[in-house]
C-alpha cells in the first residue's frame, strides 16, 4: 500500500529571529527559480524568483541567493513573524526547449514561528 | 488571492464517478497549467495550455484524466471513474510571458480544489 506521512524539513524559530531555509534541485539546465509559501488548505503564494544570471534577489523582508556551482538555493526571511509559518517549496523552471515553463517543486520545508 | 479561482474547493466522490473540475485564471494570462500535489509533497505538473492549445502533458495524466481550455480563458479538468488514488489538491497556476524574450514567468496559484474519493 502508499504510506502515507509528513517527512518535510522543520525549521522552528522565534519570532524576530532570521531564518534560512534551503534548496537542492536537481537540473543544470535549470534558468529560473521560484519560492513560493503555502498556508494549511491553500495553494502555493509566490514570495520571490531569480533568474540564473543572479546570485542574490532582495524584497521585502525575503532574499534570495543562488548558488549554481552546486545547485543549491536558499530562502532568507529577516525578522520573522508567526504570520510567516508555513511550508515553503523552491521551484525550478527551464526555459527553452519542449518544457514550456512547467515548474518542478522541491521537497519543502516547514517553517514555523513562535510568538 | 492571486486572482485565480478554482471552483469547486471541495469535492467528495464515490470511486468510479466522473468529477470536473474549473480553474479562471487572471484575463490577461495565455498560459495555464494544472498541477496535482499528494500530502507532504510539492505540486507535481499535469498539462499545460497556451491560450487553447493543450501543449503538454504530463506521463502522470492517464487516459482518464482530460482537461480542456475551449476559448482560451477558463480549463477544465475531467478525472472519470475516480480511483481512490486520485484524491489530492489539484491546482491551477496561470502566466503571461514576460517580453521581449518570451521566457516564462510568476506563475500565480489558484486556492486548488480538494478531491477525496471514497
Amino acid at each position: 500500500g502508499e504510506s502515507v506521512g509528513l517527512h518535510l524539513p522543520t525549521l522552528s524559530v522565534q519570532e524576530g529571529d532570521n531564518s534560512i531555509i534551503n534548496c537542492a534541485y536537481s537540473n543544470s539546465a535549470s534558468d529560473y527559480f521560484i519560492w513560493y509559501k503555502q498556508e494549511s488548505g491553500k495553494g502555493p503564494q509566490f514570495i520571490i524568483d531569480i533568474r540564473s544570471n543572479m546570485d542574490k534577489r532582495q524584497g521585502q523582508r525575503v532574499t534570495v541567493l543562488l548558488n549554481k556551482t552546486v545547485k543549491h538555493l536558499s530562502l532568507q526571511i529577516a525578522a520573522t513573524q508567526p504570520g510567516d509559518s508555513a511550508v515553503y517549496f523552491c521551484a525550478e523552471n527551464t526555459a527553452g526547449g519542449t518544457s514550456y515553463g512547467k515548474l518542478t517543486f522541491g521537497q519543502g520545508t516547514i517553517l514555523t514561528v513562535h510568538p | 488571492d492571486t486572482g485565480v479561482s478554482q471552483d469547486p474547493r471541495h469535492k467528495i466522490t464515490k470511486r468510479g464517478q466522473n468529477v470536473t473540475f474549473r480553474c479562471d485564471p487572471i484575463s490577461e494570462h495565455n498560459r495555464l497549467y494544472w498541477y496535482r500535489q499528494t500530502l507532504g509533497q510539492g505540486p507535481e505538473f499535469l498539462t499545460y495550455f497556451q491560450n487553447e492549445a493543450q501543449l503538454e502533458k504530463s506521463r502522470l495524466l492517464s487516459d482518464r484524466f482530460s482537461a480542456e481550455r475551449p476559448k482560451g480563458s477558463f480549463s477544465t479538468l475531467e478525472i472519470q471513474r475516480t480511483e481512490q488514488g486520485d484524491s489530492a489538491m489539484y491546482l491551477c497556476a496561470s502566466t503571461f510571458p514576460r517580453p521581449p524574450s518570451g521566457g516564462e514567468d510568476t506563475q500565480y496559484f489558484g486556492p486548488g480544489t480538494r478531491l477525496t474519493v471514497l
